[in-house]
């Protein structure tokens, strides 16, 4: 079964600190992994997209890695702002499919305090 | 800031009415899905679409149905509203790639009394 499980649920952290979200997935055949950040009531919106030769990929203070031979991801961000309070989610896309099918994590509930 | 837009944003509606939730874009993409959001949930794709006249179902089981005529607008509609139905709907599109972005909606969040 096609899974995508996120740790830790949730994360407070005061602000200027720097965390790591952590993403283990099952999807097979893998083609890319994503993480999103979607804010309270509005739609997630795009953050990176790696595909299974990239193992490192930047957005400005958001880090990801991937390893695909542990089928492992995180998401590090640094020196946080109040702004990043949201939920992070990470996505995982298969070539099984000429849809290109997309299965989400549950998200990661980040709070970022003064 | 993506061009894709949902509209209405807070619908509350009793049980038995019909409902149309919008949804268009203007970045002209072929692709455009519905998912299916619970509080504290992972997203569950509900419709998808290759293009015009294309419409298929997704994971979750769906009483709602959906149209694309046009390019830039995939309407999702419910013909008898239940309780059951109480959540959020987030539209996206993307392109035709395998790891192009799929840009999403700001969400309707549907309450049905």
């Amino acid at each position: 079964k096609n899974q995508v499980e996120q740790s830790p649920q949730s994360l407070i952290i005061l602000e200027g600190k720097n965390c790591t979200l952590q993403c283990n997935y099952t999807v097979s055949p893998f083609s890319n992994l994503r993480w999103y950040k979607q804010d309270t009531g509005r739609g997630p919106v795009s953050l990176t997209i790696m595909t299974f030769s990239e193992n490192t990929k930047s957005n400005g203070r958001y880090t990801a890695t991937l390893d695909a031979d542990t089928k492992q991801s995180s998401l590090h961000i640094t020196a946080s702002q109040l702004s990043d309070s949201a939920s992070y989610i990470c996505v995982v896309g298969d070539r099984g499919s000429t849809l290109g099918r997309l299965y989400f994590g549950r998200g990661t509930q980040l709070t970022v305090w003064p | 800031e993506a061009d894709i837009y949902q509209t209405p944003r807070y619908l509350v509606i009793g049980t038995g009415k019909k409902i149309t939730l919008e949804c268009s874009q203007t970045m002209g993409h072929d692709k455009m899905y519905w998912y299916q959001q619970d509080p504290g949930m992972e997203l569950h794709l509900i419709h998808y679409s290759y293009g015009v006249n294309s419409t298929e179902k997704g994971d979750l089981s769906s009483e709602s149905t959906v149209s694309r005529i046009r390019t830039e607008h995939f309407p999702l509609t419910l013909e008898s509203a239940r309780p059951s139905h109480t959540s959020q709907y987030l539209c996206a599109s993307g392109g035709t790639g395998s790891t192009d972005t799929q840009y999403f909606g700001p969400g309707t969040r549907l309450t049905v009394l």
